[in-house]
């Protein structure tokens, strides 16, 4: 799978939109854009998933560049309860497992 | 919804005992997989198991044992416990083949090794 580059922390004030940038520069065709959640010690949660078009669902968008090596995952009304650390994983479809590189932790604030 | 069900939730053995963790996938899930997360680090993968049989395996000890049954759910066994071993450790399942593949995640087992 493709190595993901994303910034240690970000800060964002409650209301606003939070916006986490991912580098993946390597990615292959075929290796889809996963952005998974973990607050403390939770079990991570699925936020989204792309190939190349942009993606919304109740969560967050995912918007990728058209050259697909970079994304970002945009909440686009940040609450205290989005404090967490976010994971940008790029994988293959087909693979079995799931690699989780540093994330970056988002603090929200009030 | 239902969700990945995981039990224990906490556990504390002493070193050189063995711990067995369970794991519920969603209904309707095939495949389960196991990760582990240290104290401070970013989760592991260490074995998933697809239509119980061991589909792919990372970073698993050997003194680690898993298995998927006839209901896939699955259970992780781990013997002669070190103190590096306690960690999270949490399960995740994944619909069929041609579906999304999305893995969920379960909350978790907290192990602790004394």
């Amino acid at each position: 799978d493709a190595k993901t580059t994303q910034p240690p922390s970000m800060d964002c004030a409650e209301g606003r939109a939070a916006n986490l940038p991912c580098n993946h520069s390597t990615i292959s065709g075929n290796e889809y854009v996963y952005w998974y959640r973990q607050i403390h010690s939770q079990g991570p949660q699925y936020i989204i998933h792309g190939l190349k078009n942009n993606e919304t669902n109740e969560m967050a968008s995912l918007i990728i560049t058209e050259d697909r090596k970079s994304s970002t995952l945009i909440l686009p009304h940040a609450t205290l309860r989005d404090t967490a650390v976010y994971y940008c994983i790029v994988r293959v479809r087909s693979a079995r497992q799931l690699t989780f590189g540093s994330g970056t932790q988002l603090t929200v604030l009030p | 919804a239902a969700g990945v069900i995981q039990s224990p939730r906490h556990l504390i053995k002493e070193k050189r005992e063995t711990a067995t963790l369970k794991c519920y996938p969603i209904p309707r899930h095939d495949t389960v997989y196991w990760y582990q997360q240290g104290p401070g680090q970013d989760p592991q993968f260490l074995i998933s198991f697809y239509e119980k049989m061991q589909s792919d395996k990372g970073s698993i000890p050997d003194r680690f044992s898993a298995q998927q049954f006839s209901d896939y759910h699955s259970e992780l066994n781990m013997s002669s416990l070190e103190l590096g071993d306690s960690a999270l450790y949490f399960c995740a399942s994944s619909g069929p083949l041609g579906s999304t593949d999305t893995q969920y995640f379960g909350p978790g087992t907290r192990l602790t090794v004394l």
